[in-house]
């Protein structure tokens, strides 16, 4: 069955450096998203993603944030200079353009900004 | 704001036992309504979705039902297994966000004892 994947699974960096978070989405999907966990809270949405452009995004997608999708399977997540308070399980997710519009997630990335 | 709630925030059950978990939401404009399981330190499975025109859905064990008019629904799960120890998360997407961004409820962390 297809599935989200997502690259690397935990990533350690000092902060002030530069991430890319990697997803491949499902194939056929259309419409792309991110979303973050800091530990102990809620999910919460980022951004999504649709026809090589941002079509909505939370107050927490500042411009340290930016997203990009650089080939026909990968959409990463870049944050330019990186805080504690980036400190989270980011998720990856996916869905066609049909109905029930189902999204499908990824198995996420533990970012560790020290 | 549109805000999800689920109570309770955790719960322990012996093996057997049937439960249900409850999730609230604002705002009775949505357009859908998913359930995830997480287990610790993992991405989000899907379990069911339910859309704004539907009562209920049904897999294997589980059945979740939406009262849109009250702003709730539950997710029913017939005789638990240890198994299923893992935390619930309810997540609606809204009439409004364009690209069907998905709001999250804090979720219900079960623990099924053998």
């Amino acid at each position: 069955e297809p599935e989200v994947t997502q690259t690397p699974s935990h990533q350690v960096t000092q902060m002030g450096q530069e991430v890319i978070l990697r997803c491949v989405p499902i194939s056929n999907h259309l419409y792309f998203y991110w979303y973050r966990q800091i530990l102990g809270q809620k999910v919460e949405f980022l951004v999504s993603f649709y026809n090589n452009e941002i079509s909505e995004k939370s107050e927490i997608f500042d411009d340290q944030f930016s997203v990009e999708r650089p080939d026909g399977s990968n959409f990463t997540l870049k944050i330019r200079s990186t805080k504690l308070e980036d400190s989270a399980m980011y998720f990856c997710a996916s869905r066609t353009g049909f109905i029930p519009y189902e999204q499908y997630f990824g198995p996420g990335t533990r970012l560790t900004v020290t | 704001k549109q805000e999800v709630t689920q109570i309770p925030a955790a719960l322990s059950v012996p093996e057997g036992e049937n439960l249900v978990l409850n999730c609230s939401f604002t705002d009775s404009a949505i357009y859908n309504l998913q359930w995830f399981r997480q287990d610790p330190g993992k991405g989000l499975t899907s379990l069911l979705l339910i859309q704004s025109s539907q009562r209920e859905q049904t897999s294997g064990r589980l059945n979740a039902s939406l009262d849109k008019s009250s702003g709730r629904s539950t997710l029913y799960i017939a005789a638990s297994q240890p198994g299923d120890s893992a935390t619930y998360l309810c997540a609606v997407s809204y009439m409004d966000t364009g690209r069907r961004a998905l709001t999250f409820g804090s979720g219900t962390r079960l623990q099924v004892q053998p």
